[in-house]
């Protein structure tokens, strides 16, 4: 089965400055990799997603990256604010035509910590 | 979230009851999961729906079971629950049809004492 590791478990940046949390995955019949923030006491909320055939894909502060030869994608988060200290987790599937999958494979999470 | 009820929020039960997480949805969407959350391991996928009564097991599904009898609900059942299950768990909802966004519920924190 697929298999996703993800690095930082913690990153702590300046408000301001940039963030970037990487995932590598196992399974080449991977072609969907979506990013999920969670805060406390709530459930993952999607903030952005990659397919296999893109590489990079950018919305206002955020950008998502894919090595489909090396097997990794990165979030990169700019201009960092107080309102992005989250957890934010990675996760990788093969998807079916039509949508709909046997699951995502999450890595275990990175805990972002904006410093004031 | 707002289309997707997890209920009970919070439940303490003891070890070897029974113990049944309902998952509501009101955007009719086809695909339906469970994960379990816990320290250190992230999300763990235990079951999924691809239909009503179509479900299939996920990494973590032994001691559980599933059933799926209408679009909207997906229960889940720890037939005897243990201390090992002791977690938080969400449910899961995608459209199909080419959209992948997964929506998650608020989630459950069962307590197994």
């Amino acid at each position: 089965g697929e298999n996703v590791e993800q690095h930082p478990s913690t990153l702590s940046v300046q408000e301001g400055d940039s963030a970037v949390i990487k995932c590598t995955y196992s399974d080449s019949a991977s072609n969907y990799f979506p990013w999920y923030k969670q805060e406390l006491g709530k459930g993952p909320q999607l903030i952005i997603d990659i397919r296999s055939n893109v590489g990079e894909k950018k919305d206002q502060r955020i950008a998502v990256t894919l090595n489909k030869t090396a097997k990794h994608f990165s979030l990169h988060i700019t201009e960092t604010q107080p309102e992005d200290s989250a957890v934010y987790f990675c996760a990788a599937s093969p998807y079916r035509s039509g949508g709909g999958a046997d699951g995502l494979t999450f890595g275990k999470g990175t805990h972002l910590i904006i410093q004031p | 979230d707002a289309g997707i009820t997890q209920s009970p929020r919070h439940k303490v039960t003891e070890t070897g009851t029974p113990v049944t997480l309902r998952c509501h949805q009101t955007e009719n969407h086809r695909y339906m999961y469970w994960y379990r959350q816990d320290p250190g391991h992230g999300l763990r996928l235990i079951h999924y729906s691809y239909g009503v009564k179509d479900t299939d097991k996920g990494e973590v599904s032994d001691g559980y079971s599933v059933s799926r009898s209408k679009t909207e609900d997906f229960l889940l059942t720890l037939e005897s629950a243990t201390s090992s299950q002791t977690s938080v768990y969400f449910c899961a909802t995608v459209p199909g049809q080419g959209n992948y966004g997964y929506t998650f519920g608020s989630g459950t924190r069962l307590t197994v004492v």
